[in-house]
């Protein structure tokens, strides 16, 4: 079971808005940076978001990240049938052991 | 252009000891804030972090798996190497390298699959 909680699923139609939702608690969400990963099938995951809303260079606008309190959101607006893939969340975690990364259990997107 | 790939065995029996290799290029592990980790990812399930090497030696394990792992690197042949003990079944997964930049693993190598069975 993941440290941090996802949807298993989610799905909208093509340029519709979506929002995946990360759950986590003060130790690792509500006190440290949230990061996106998107990964495509049979694909290594990708950096999609950095430090709760950083876009790395060469990720569209259409991807926005948010955090408020002990949990973390991924918007996609326009959605677009290339879209469809699994999402993960990520922090760091404070724990009596020092700093760990932790994961959430994935989101699949399904663009209908 | 940063790269990294995994090298290993992709079966290994439950009880044997797997040794896992990444090969990196673009950038040097005696750089300030840079790391390499570890992740894993069983068939059909989510990442899990397992280990994390920065320049300067420091260590990272996954609690869970800490008494299990261990992780060095060998800076001059541009090298990060993952030894798992005690294999297992529920060990199959799929095991990635990754460059962390300061606080984030910003590029991943294609992964490599480990089978554990007898």
């Amino acid at each position: 079971q993941s440290v941090l909680t996802q949807p298993p699923s989610a799905s909208g139609t093509p340029g519709q808005r979506v929002t995946i939702s990360c759950s986590g608690s003060s130790s690792n969400i509500g006190s440290n940076y949230v990061y996106w990963y998107q990964q495509l099938p049979g694909t290594a995951p990708k950096l999609l978001i950095y430090r709760n809303n950083q876009r790395p260079s060469g990720v569209p606008d259409r991807f926005s990240g948010s955090k408020s309190g002990t949990s973390a959101s991924l918007a996609i607006s326009g959605l677009r049938s290339e879209d469809e893939a699994d999402y993960y969340c990520a922090a760091w975690d404070d724990s009596l052991s020092g700093l760990n990364w932790v994961f959430g259990g994935g989101t699949k997107l399904t663009v209908l | 252009q940063i790269t990294l790939k995994e090298s290993g065995p992709t079966l290994v029996k439950p009880t044997q000891t797997l040794t896992l290799t990444c090969t990196f290029s673009g950038f040097s592990l005696s750089t300030s804030g840079v790391g390499v980790g570890w992740i894993r990812q069983p068939p059909g399930k989510a990442l899990e972090w397992l280990a994390l090497i920065y320049w300067d030696d420091d260590k990272r394990y996954s609690p869970s798996l800490k008494s299990r792992l261990t992780i060095t690197k060998d800076t001059s042949k541009n090298q990060v190497v993952l030894t798992m003990t005690n294999m297992d079944p529920v060990d199959t997964a799929t095991y990635y390298c990754a460059h962390e930049q300061t606080d984030y693993f910003d590029y991943w190598g294609q992964g490599t699959l480990v089978t554990v069975s007898s």
